[in-house]
């Protein structure tokens, strides 16, 4: 079974600071989405990840993927206090990429 | 609708009752999953569906749990004689198409409550 795991579980940092979420997992793959999650609310997708070397940016935050060291990373560049949530990655499978795993999350908060 | 819907939202229901649980997917979608996140958990896979047919039902943890899509949209997922563990949220995604290309978009959930 693909085991997907991300750190650190949980994030607190000051607004202005960048910081780095890791996801590593355990099998070959090259599909992998980042999520963020708020407080009772359902997952919200942030990127989807496609090849070795894929790079997205959306704002602040930055996905990279590299498929031989089997990691994923999202970088958050001057944090502000809106980016607090939870942020899971999720694995899809080789050759049944419709089954996501999903990592334990990394609960961030950016404080003022 | 513009997203995934979810009926009910919260339902609270007793040990050993059977509950049915309601997604609506984004119009057009034609690949829906079923996943099932416990507190403080990322969401664990239950079940996809590709069309009416379930494309892999390997996720659902054991016969008392059922799926259906009969016309290519709607889903139900069923429990029967819920127990004390199955309270957990239950989050419906559709995808444009099945192929991993295409993100998935997540509904509400359902947050289910077994007393």
């Amino acid at each position: 079974e693909l085991k997907v795991e991300q750190n650190p579980l949980f994030l607190s940092m000051q607004e202005g600071k960048n910081y780095t979420i890791y996801c590593n997992y355990s099998t070959t793959s090259d599909r992998l989405y980042w999520y963020r999650q708020d407080p009772g609310k359902s997952l919200e997708s942030l990127f989807v990840l496609l090849s070795n070397g894929a790079v997205k940016q959306e704002g602040r935050l930055m996905a990279s993927l590299d498929t031989k060291a089997r990691l994923s990373t999202l970088h958050i560049t001057a944090a502000v206090h809106d980016l607090s949530a939870t942020y899971f990655c999720a694995v899809g499978v080789l050759y049944n990429f419709n089954k996501f795993y999903f990592g334990s999350g990394t609960k961030l908060n950016v404080k003022p | 609708g513009a997203g995934v819907s979810q009926t009910p939202s919260n339902k609270v229901t007793e040990k050993g009752k059977y509950v049915e649980l309601r997604c609506d997917p984004i119009s057009g979608h034609t690949a829906l999953y079923w996943y099932r996140q416990s507190l403080g958990q990322g969401p664990e896979f239950l079940i996809y569906f590709q069309g009416t047919g379930a494309a892999d039902d390997s996720g659902l943890p054991n016969d008392r749990f059922f799926a259906v899509r009969p016309e290519g949209s709607v889903s139900t997922l069923k429990i029967q004689r819920t127990e004390r563990g199955d309270s957990a949220v239950y989050l419906c995604a559709s995808s444009l198409m099945g192929d991993g290309y295409t993100e998935a978009f997540f509904g509400q959930g359902t947050r289910l409550t077994v007393v």
